[in-house]
């Protein structure tokens, strides 16, 4: 489990301040993805990254951006945070093979 | 898309009962089926999963079948034990290209002494 790690791990802002989330893989996964949860929704994909610099958008992207140059991180930018983007955000990898993707320990984000 | 639904949000069972939890799914070409336990303040962690060209699968306590026809699929969990008591969440993808998972909402499971 120590193969990915997210930082900080909890964290609070105001509104229209731009922070930034960052995950950090050890295995070389050539897949990463970015997750909001909160209560009623389950787990949503915000972005994902297929390899370094090849980047899509999930189901929720809306105020968010993401950047991949290298293979092992995949920071998730919140330009302008809102109230709404309070939540639990998780990074996650795969090598793309056997499709299990590993989860990191989240990042506990409160927009005040 | 794909949107999976996933029933009941809660489940309450004696310990040493067991314990279903069911998931529908709406695109025919998803064809990966995984499971996740997520404990309370922990990250999601795979429990089990299953391909389409399979119909069930079991790892010790724990079962998965899948009804392509149907586009259902559940978790059993037998002999339920304190520690089973999770949130559990069922995702859904189409093993081509990026593999996104698409999660249901979630059940909360309670294993009552």
């Amino acid at each position: 489990d120590a193969g990915i790690t997210q930082s900080p791990r909890y964290k609070i802002t105001e509104t229209g301040r731009q922070v930034t989330l960052m995950c950090h893989q050890t295995w070389s996964h050539s897949y990463m993805f970015w997750y909001r949860q909160d209560l009623g929704h389950g787990l949503r994909l915000i972005y994902y990254s297929a390899a370094a610099d090849i980047t899509d958008k999930g189901e929720v992207p809306d105020g968010y951006v993401v950047s991949r140059s290298k293979t092992e991180n995949f920071p998730l930018t919140l330009e302008s945070a809102t109230r709404s983007q309070t939540s639990v955000y998780f990074c996650a990898s795969s090598d793309g093979g056997r499709g299990e993707q590993y989860f990191g320990p989240g990042t506990r984000l409160t927009v005040t | 898309g794909e949107n999976v639904e996933q029933h009941p949000s809660t489940l309450s069972v004696q310990e040493g009962d067991s314990a279903v939890i069911k998931c529908t799914y709406s695109d025919s070409a998803s064809n990966y089926f995984p499971w996740y336990k997520q404990e309370l303040g922990k990250r999601p962690q795979l429990i089990i999963d299953i391909r389409s060209n399979v119909g069930e699968k079991k790892d010790q306590r724990i079962a998965v079948t899948l009804n392509k026809t149907a586009k259902h699929f559940s978790l059993h969990i037998t002999e339920t034990q304190p520690e089973d008591s999770a949130v559990y969440f069922c995702a859904a993808s189409n093993r081509q290209g990026a593999q996104k998972l698409v999660f249901g909402q979630g059940t909360r499971l309670t294993i009552n002494p």
